[in-house]
């Protein structure tokens, strides 16, 4: 059964400040969906990440993965208020369509001035 | 292009009373998901429908079923309601490609 881990859960910065939120998962993927959720709202989809060694970045967020350590990484940089929210890392089985996915229990953030 | 879209928005129902919430999914998009996210928690998947038929399940009860019309369009059905249903109800379409595409969702509370 695939498992996802997400840590922390909740993290708050301050504004301006570095950090990263890890996803582990248990079993073999060849894909790893990175989701913001604000408050009240559905899923936003961040970053799809299909391949060892994968880095893809928008704005102040980079995301990559390593399938070998069943690993994947969500750094921020130089935090502002606007990203406070509900990050999602999200696992599909190996080899399967998309849209089974294995989400974590999310990490909650809030960027303080 | 709508996306995804899902009806109701909302829904307040009884314990034991059934339920049917529906979705559309993206242009071009032949296979729907549904996920089941209660409050605090990441979404579970439930299944997922595919040329009309049920392609996968999560572990859900057979309480939980659904239907993929024609047209791609797709309903997940609840009966006898348990308080344990409330939560957020999200409908996700994707194709033959890797990405999924979420709807606003339906948040169900069972009373």
């Amino acid at each position: 059964e695939l498992k996802v881990e997400q840590n922390p859960l909740f993290l708050s910065m301050q504004e301006g400040k570095n950090y990263t939120i890890y996803c582990n998962y248990s079993t073999t993927s060849d894909r790893l969906y990175w989701y913001r959720q604000d408050p009240g709202k559905s899923l936003e989809s961040l970053f799809v990440l299909l391949s060892n060694g994968a880095v893809k970045q928008e704005g102040r967020l980079m995301a990559s993965l390593d399938t070998k350590a069943r690993l994947s990484t969500l750094h921020i940089t130089a935090a502002v208020h606007d990203l406070s929210a509900t990050y999602f890392c999200a696992v599909d089985p190996y080899n399967t369509n998309a849209g089974k996915s294995t989400f974590g229990d999310g990490t909650t953030l809030t960027v303080k001035p | 292009d709508a996306g995804v879209t899902q009806s109701p928005t909302h829904l307040i129902k009884t314990r034991g009373q059934q339920v049917t919430l529906r979705c559309s999914p993206k242009s071009g998009h032949d296979t729907v998901s549904w996920y089941q996210q209660a409050l605090g928690q990441g979404p579970q998947f439930i299944f997922q429908y595919y040329e009309e038929e049920e392609r996968q399940r999560g572990n859900f009860p057979d309480r939980f079923s659904g239907h993929q019309f024609p047209n791609y369009s797709s309903e997940l059905n609840v009966n006898a309601l348990l308080l344990g249903d409330s939560a957020l109800y999200l409908c996700a379409s994707s194709s033959e490609s890797y990405e999924q595409y979420f709807g606003p969702g339906t948040r169900l509370t069972v009373t």
